[in-house]
């Protein structure tokens, strides 16, 4: 596709249960990026991929959040025992590798842990 | 470690109307610096950057924004509102110096544009 797909949309799930996000990146973009973003804030940074490895997974806020990109591709966010804290939109976006910092982002998916 | 204030969480201007949208940053280096708008359900969209060069950056949607070294302020403005222009609006820094792209974001300011 054009822009990057984020599935789920939505994403509704009760307490101690387990959560797969999917995002396809733009075709091309070898870095890829994950953000949570909470009602009234601004996008808070999670984990960064360089092509298969993540770069970076500082911004995940504990070990119940995991990521995986085995191919290089479509990311996946999981989500294991959720708690309501964690209910937020989850942004992803794609970029080129050695780009000025331009971040294409997806539409979210927003999960509401109940 | 890099960051931006938007100190304004609301910013009301009538059509047709200046307006600015205000960010401070705080970054070791020279920053690179973003700005993003937000529709309703929609995913945030580049409005413009700064990375080096002319201070006065031109952007999408007729918007435009002056990098201030001094000040340390990248503040967003349009000579003439609309009431389409309505939006969240972020501002975004990267520190050039970690050596990959991550963007650290402000918290937001909601631009209310009258007719």
């Amino acid at each position: 596709g054009a822009g990057v797909s984020q599935t789920p949309s939505n994403k509704v799930t009760e307490k101690g249960k387990y959560v797969e996000l999917r995002c396809d990146p733009i075709s091309g973009h070898t870095a890829l990026y994950w953000y949570r973003q909470s009602l009234g804030q601004g996008p808070e940074f999670l984990i960064y991929f360089q092509g298969t490895g993540a770069a970076d997974d500082s911004g995940l806020p504990n070990d119940r959040f995991f990521a995986v990109r085995p191919e290089g591709s479509v990311s996946t966010l999981k989500i294991q025992r959720t708690e309501r804290g964690d209910s937020a939109v989850y942004l992803c976006a794609s970029s080129y590798l050695f780009g000025s910092g331009e971040l294409f982002f997806g539409e979210g998916s927003r999960l509401t842990v109940l | 470690a890099q960051s931006v204030a938007q100190p304004e969480d609301q910013v009301n201007v009538a059509e047709g109307n200046p307006l600015t949208v205000k960010c401070t940053y705080s970054v070791s280096g020279n920053p690179y610096l973003f700005w993003y708008v937000q529709y309703p359900n929609r995913g945030l969209q580049f409005l413009l950057k700064y990375i080096t060069g002319d201070n006065l950056v031109k952007g999408s949607y007729g918007f435009e924004a002056e990098f201030n070294k001094s000040q340390t302020s990248f503040h967003l403005k349009k000579p003439s509102a609309l009431v389409s222009d309505s939006a969240l609006y972020f501002c975004a820094v990267r520190d050039p110096n970690t050596g990959f792209q991550k963007l650290v974001f402000g918290t937001g300011t909601r631009l209310l544009v009258s007719p």
